[in-house]
């Protein structure tokens, strides 16, 4: 159970295009929805935090204009990586999680899209 | 007072051997902390977790050890396989699992057959 689905998992573009990456939760509903960046040999920096029919909450830094999230629904969000350029080349992995306030329910992370800007 | 700082960044083990992994914070209002697993091209996966009201878990051959005072954390790896070789993050959060993880910088096992 818990698995969470990212599609693509590998893109690449060429620069000044914008890609659009997919997370599902396959098995539950995802009240609230992570996008993290990962760079290569380094740790995952959370990008934006999502709940279902609100606006996403970005990181300190993280460019909302940019890297535009949509969780329109309790299974499915969306990070869009407007008008990319090669340094946003990098590893996009969402995770997801159930329930309300305290739930003592974990994150579970999709397999991650890389992302290539060329 | 946000960050987790993991040590060591690399690490070789023999095979039946034991991997050791230590992490440290700062902020004492973290609660939740869970080790991650992730091999090269995936997400991270979940391994196991522990609250601070408990000072040992164990889960198969992962134990984590806490030391609320000190304010540390660590993942013990028994008999270690080459199957495990893998990175591995130590995270925090407050306000429980439902809060957003803080990682560490992880840490690169690898486990010589």
């Amino acid at each position: 159970g818990a698995v969470v689905s990212q599609h693509p998992s590998w893109v690449i573009c060429k620069s000044g295009t914008s890609v659009k990456i997919e997370c599902r939760s396959l098995d539950f509903q995802a009240t609230t929805m992570f996008w993290y960046r990962q760079f290569p040999k380094q740790s995952l920096m959370l990008m934006a935090t999502s709940n279902e029919g609100s606006k996403a909450t970005y990181e300190q830094g993280v460019e909302k204009d940019k890297f535009l999230i949509n969780h329109a629904s309790l299974t499915l969000s969306t990070l869009t990586v407007t008008s990319a350029h090669p340094e946003d080349s990098s590893f996009y992995i969402c995770s997801a999680r159930w329930g309300q306030g305290f739930s003592n329910q974990p994150q579970h992370f999709g397999d991650g899209t890389r992302l290539s800007i060329l | 007072q946000q960050q987790v700082k993991q040590s060591p960044q690399s690490l070789i083990v023999q095979k039946g051997g034991i991997s050791i992994i230590n992490c440290a914070y700062e902020n004492t209002a973290f609660d939740y902390f869970p080790w991650y697993q992730q091999f090269p091209g995936k997400g991270p996966a979940l391994l196991i977790a522990i609250r601070p009201d408990v000072s040992e878990k164990k889960e198969g051959r992962f134990t984590i050890s806490f030391n609320k005072s000190a304010k540390q954390f660590s993942l013990h790896i028994m008999d270690s396989q080459p199957g495990d070789s893998a990175t591995y993050f130590c995270a925090a959060s407050r306000g429980g699992a439902t809060n957003k993880l803080i990682f560490g910088t992880g840490t690169l096992l690898a486990v010589q057959p």
